[in-house]
């Protein structure tokens, strides 16, 4: 079975703090990606990744970034939390093949106050 | 961008029921794929379609895959309490490996 794992089920920090959201995956996937859940917004993909040390924007990745230092690990940059930050985030992967389905960890639900 | 309509956003039901959801696209997608989340978890994979026209059982659940490669439906039978969930379908299309989601169905199950 496919396992992702996000490092915290649960977050809290405050404005302006530096957030690391830590993602690793055991299936050997190229592929890695970051979304985040809001309700009436759906799934909203911030970034991903194809192969260790590339990434590429997704569609609001304004406010984070992202590093890949490993194949199996994936991290989320807050640089300065803001509230309009407060979400689920979600982690995923998948092999480079366009067809291979994404595989999602348990998220985590950070709030910025 | 792509979008995804999914419908319905939200279903009440009684146990026991069949329940219905589908997506359609502006766009032809590649892959179909079906996902549930549970309250405070990630999406769970359940059914991927790669053809055109292609039919997948999953034990209560079934999913095709459209003809027209812009619209795909996920069919439960005979439902339980735990089918409660919000229920995402996801397009993927040519060599990108985004996909696109629709906004989800929250089913509920009344025992």
């Amino acid at each position: 079975d496919v396992k992702v794992t996000q490092s915290s089920r649960y977050l809290v920090k405050r404005t302006g703090e530096k957030v690391f959201l830590e993602c690793v995956q055991d299936m050997d996937h190229e592929n890695m990606f970051w979304y985040r859940q809001d309700p009436g917004l759906g799934l909203r993909l911030i970034y991903f990744s194809y192969d260790v040390k590339m990434k590429e924007k997704g569609d609001i990745p304004e406010g984070y970034s992202v590093s890949r230092e490993k194949k199996e690990r994936f991290s989320l940059i807050l640089e300065s939390a803001s509230t309009n930050q407060t979400s689920m985030y979600l982690c995923a992967s998948s092999f480079l093949n366009s067809n291979s389905p994404l595989h999602f960890g348990n998220g985590t639900r950070l709030t910025v106050t | 961008g792509q979008q995804l309509n999914q419908s319905p956003q939200s279903m009440f039901i009684q146990e026991g029921e069949d329940v219905s959801m589908n997506c359609t696209s502006s766009s032809i997608f590649n892959t179909w794929l079906w996902y549930k989340q549970d309250p405070g978890e990630g999406p769970v994979l359940l059914i991927a379609l790669y053809k055109a026209g292609e039919l997948t059982s999953n034990g209560r659940l079934t999913a095709q895959f459209g003809i027209t490669r812009k619209d795909s439906f996920l069919n439960i039978s005979a439902s339980i309490p735990s089918d409660v969930g919000i229920y995402f379908c996801a397009g993927q299309g040519g060599s990108n490996y985004k996909l696109t989601f629709g906004k989800g169905t929250l089913l509920t199950v009344n025992p």
